[in-house]
């Protein structure tokens, strides 16, 4: 068990431009759950695969926002036209069936 | 509305004393509840939770909950502090059935520790 492992763990960029980040789950799980977290809040729920499908999205995800989990394995969230309202840790989690959720640490994301 | 309300934004106690967080939460159904901890920079473990069952439930690293269903509360205690537990301690409520087990969360509540 690697646990589950996010890239890059910093993105800084300018507003405008388009970021990826990566995410890889834990191997056997099934589920994986992408969050965001501002300073100071708990974390808020962006989207939910299983398998390879995309089941839930929150309606914090704008058109701006993308997500994929090509072949069920790893993950990848896209955000097009960056804008600073986008600043936030990234967090991926992954699970197997109702199991609790093991998190990465996070892609900070900046936006200068 | 679905919701977890932790009430003490920022706590601080002296190491070795006990610890108690605060966590109430309102959900429609039979919650999955959570503990978790985050330091600085870093993503969140796991520190226990509740399905069904024993309502005290035990923990990582010496915590402890108890589950109480009239109070709508799942408090953290620890009965000796140790310096590194000082973090960011949130709490968590999901479905206990279903495919999106998307967790709802509170604020967090930081945990200073003097020496």
């Amino acid at each position: 068990d690697t646990g589950v492992s996010q890239d890059p763990r910093h993105k800084i960029t300018k507003r405008g431009q388009n970021v990826t980040f990566r995410c890889d789950p834990i191997s056997e799980h099934n589920r994986l759950y992408w969050y965001r977290q501002t300073l100071g809040q708990g974390p808020e729920f962006l989207t939910y695969f299983q398998n390879e499908a995309q089941l839930e999205k929150s309606r914090l995800l704008s058109d701006r926002f993308s997500a994929e989990r090509p072949k069920g394995s790893f993950s990848t969230l896209e955000i097009q036209r960056t804008e600073q309202g986008d600043s936030a840790m990234y967090l991926c989690a992954s699970s197997w069936g109702g199991e609790p959720q093991h998190f990465g640490d996070g892609t900070r994301l900046s936006i200068l | 509305a679905q919701s977890v309300t932790q009430p003490d934004i920022h706590i601080t106690v002296s190491e070795g004393a006990s610890l108690e967080l605060r966590c109430n939460y309102s959900y429609g159904a039979t919650p999955y509840l959570f503990w978790y901890v985050q330091s600085p920079g870093q993503g969140l473990q796991l520190l226990l939770k509740y399905f069904s069952g024993d309502t005290l439930v035990q923990g990582i690293k010496g915590f402890e909950a108890e589950f109480k269903r009239s109070q709508s509360s799942f408090n953290l205690r620890k009965p000796s502090v140790h310096w590194s537990d000082a973090a960011e301690y949130f709490c968590a409520v999901g479905p206990n059935a279903g495919n999106n087990r998307k967790l709802i969360w509170g604020l967090g509540t930081s945990l200073g520790v003097n020496p």
